[in-house]
């Protein structure tokens, strides 16, 4: 199984500011994913990342709002740009192993101001 | 579109058995089942996986009919622990896999 480390856990940012969320496995991974998850909703898939290319973004997500970085093959970065209220929500990184089992990180609690 | 339904919401009592059913009655032939809770605050956790025979681990076991268009997990001896929302999701093996999550059954464990 693989260990996904996800910083920060939670935070309280200002509207009009920006978060970088960071999200370490323990292995090499192809694939990893940045969820989105809204109070009391179901998990949103944001975009997918693989390393060496472009973020795969779902409809009405932009790389503008939510850049994507994916340096090598056990890290992966979401940034959150120019927040509002309405960005308040859990983000959760995840990777799908080779045992076709999905692996999540903690999650990253999000409170826009 | 996550291909499932669940019921929105179930309570068990504390040591009872839990039983959450989930319709998956357009699956395919290699799509597996797969199942994951998600308590408050924290990441979903896989809890088991299943074609078409019965699977049991430590957590759960899981039953698939016969037709594979409809499976229950089954908790046995549910704890206030066990209080959390669980999605079944149903996916085809190998490759690259994006999980989609459905609303999902919340499950309330009293004592």
């Amino acid at each position: 199984s693989a260990v996904i480390s996800q910083k920060p856990s939670r935070d309280i940012c200002q509207r009009g500011t920006s978060l970088t969320i960071q999200c370490q496995v323990d292995s090499q991974v192809t694939m990893m994913f940045w969820y989105r998850q809204q109070p009391g909703q179901s998990l949103t898939l944001i975009a997918t990342a693989n390393q060496g290319s472009e973020a795969t973004y779902e409809s009405g997500f932009v790389i503008d709002k939510f850049p994507i970085s994916r340096p090598n093959l056990t890290f992966s970065t979401l940034t959150v740009s120019n927040m509002s209220p309405e960005d308040s929500s859990i983000y959760l990184c995840s990777v799908d192993s080779w045992v076709a089992e999905a692996f999540f990180g903690q999650g990253t609690r999000l409170t826009v101001v | 579109d996550a291909k499932t339904t669940q019921p929105p919401s179930m309570d068990c009592a504390e040591g009872r058995a839990a039983n959450l059913p989930c319709n998956h009655s357009t699956i395919s032939g290699n799509e597996y089942v797969y199942w994951y809770r998600q308590i408050h605050s924290q990441g979903p956790q896989y809890i088991i996986h299943g074609l078409k025979n019965n699977e049991t681990n430590e957590m759960a076991s899981l039953i698939i009919t016969e037709d594979r268009k409809s499976s229950t997990l089954i908790l046995p001896h549910a704890t206030l622990r066990d209080t959390a929302v669980y999605y079944c999701i149903v996916r085809a093996p190998g490759g690259s896999y994006i999980p989609t999550f459905g609303r999902g059954t919340s499950l309330i464990v009293h004592p």
